[in-house]
C-alpha cells in the first residue's frame, strides 16, 4: 500500500521567515495530495491541496509543489506568523484511500 | 452548516467495558472513515465505509468494530477496550475521490 514520509518532524522558525515541509510517497498512482493544519486541541483542517496534473498551487502565503517523477511534494509557508504555529499533515490519495504522513510540528517564534 | 458531530469529546473508561463513539454528518456524504491519532504516528485509518452497509478495514482495525445502518451515522465500537486504545479519535467524511476530508471535533479516549 501507499507509504507517506514527512520531514521534518519539528520545525522552528522566526516570525517572518519561510517554512518548508517535505513529503514523499511510494505509490506512483497516487493523484491527490492534500495538506491539513491542526491547531492545538482542534481537528485537522484542509488548507490546500493539489492534483497530479498540476505542478504548483498557491493560496496567499501558502503554496504546494508536486514533483511526480521524484514522488515528492512540499508545503511552503512564506512570511510566517505566530498563528501558523500548528501541526501540519501531508497526505497522498489514490481513489478513496488517503494515507497521511506523521506530521510536522511548526513553531513560529516572535 | 455542514457538520461532522462526534460524541463524546472526552471519555475515560476501564479495561473491558464496552463503549461506542458516535459520529453523525449532515452533508449526505457516502464515504465515512475513522482515524486514530497518536504522537509521532500521524493519523491512521481504523475503518471506512463507502456507503450504507458497506464497511471495510483500514490500517489498524484490531479491537474495533463499526456499523453503517444509515448514511449519516457511523459509530465506532470498542467491545473490550484495552489501554493501548488510549488515543485521540477522529471521524471524517469525504464528498468524493479527489477532495479532502471534513473531520469531526475528535474524541479523546483514555482506557485505564
Amino acid at each position: 500500500g501507499e507509504n507517506v514520509e514527512q520531514h521534518p518532524s519539528t520545525l522552528s522558525v522566526q516570525e517572518g521567515d519561510s517554512a518548508v515541509i517535505k513529503c514523499t510517497y511510494s505509490d506512483s498512482a497516487s493523484n491527490y495530495f492534500p495538506w491539513y493544519k491542526q491547531e492545538l486541541g482542534k481537528r485537522p483542517q484542509l488548507i490546500i491541496d493539489i492534483r497530479s496534473n498540476v505542478g504548483e498551487k498557491k493560496d496567499q502565503r501558502i503554496a504546494v509543489t508536486l514533483n511526480k517523477t521524484a514522488k515528492h511534494f512540499s508545503l511552503h509557508i512564506t512570511e510566517t506568523q505566530p498563528e501558523d504555529s500548528a501541526v501540519y499533515f501531508c497526505a497522498a490519495s489514490k481513489g478513496w484511500k488517503l494515507q497521511f504522513g506523521a506530521g510536522t510540528q511548526v513553531v513560529v517564534t516572535p | 452548516e455542514a457538520q461532522v458531530t462526534q460524541n463524546p469529546r472526552y471519555l475515560i473508561t476501564v479495561t473491558g467495558k464496552k463503549l461506542t463513539v458516535t459520529c453523525s454528518q449532515n452533508m449526505n456524504h457516502e464515504y465515512m472513515s475513522w482515524y486514530r491519532q497518536d504522537p509521532g504516528l500521524g493519523l491512521r485509518q481504523i475503518y471506512y465505509s463507502m456507503n450504507v452497509e458497506v464497511t471495510d478495514k483500514g490500517d489498524v482495525p484490531e479491537g474495533y468494530k463499526v456499523s453503517r445502518k444509515e448514511k449519516r451515522n457511523f459509530p465506532l465500537i470498542l467491545e473490550s477496550p484495552s489501554p493501548n486504545q488510549t488515543s485521540l479519535y477522529f471521524c471524517a467524511t469525504r464528498k468524493g475521490v479527489g477532495v479532502g476530508y471534513t473531520f469531526g471535533s475528535g474524541t479523546r479516549l483514555t482506557v485505564v
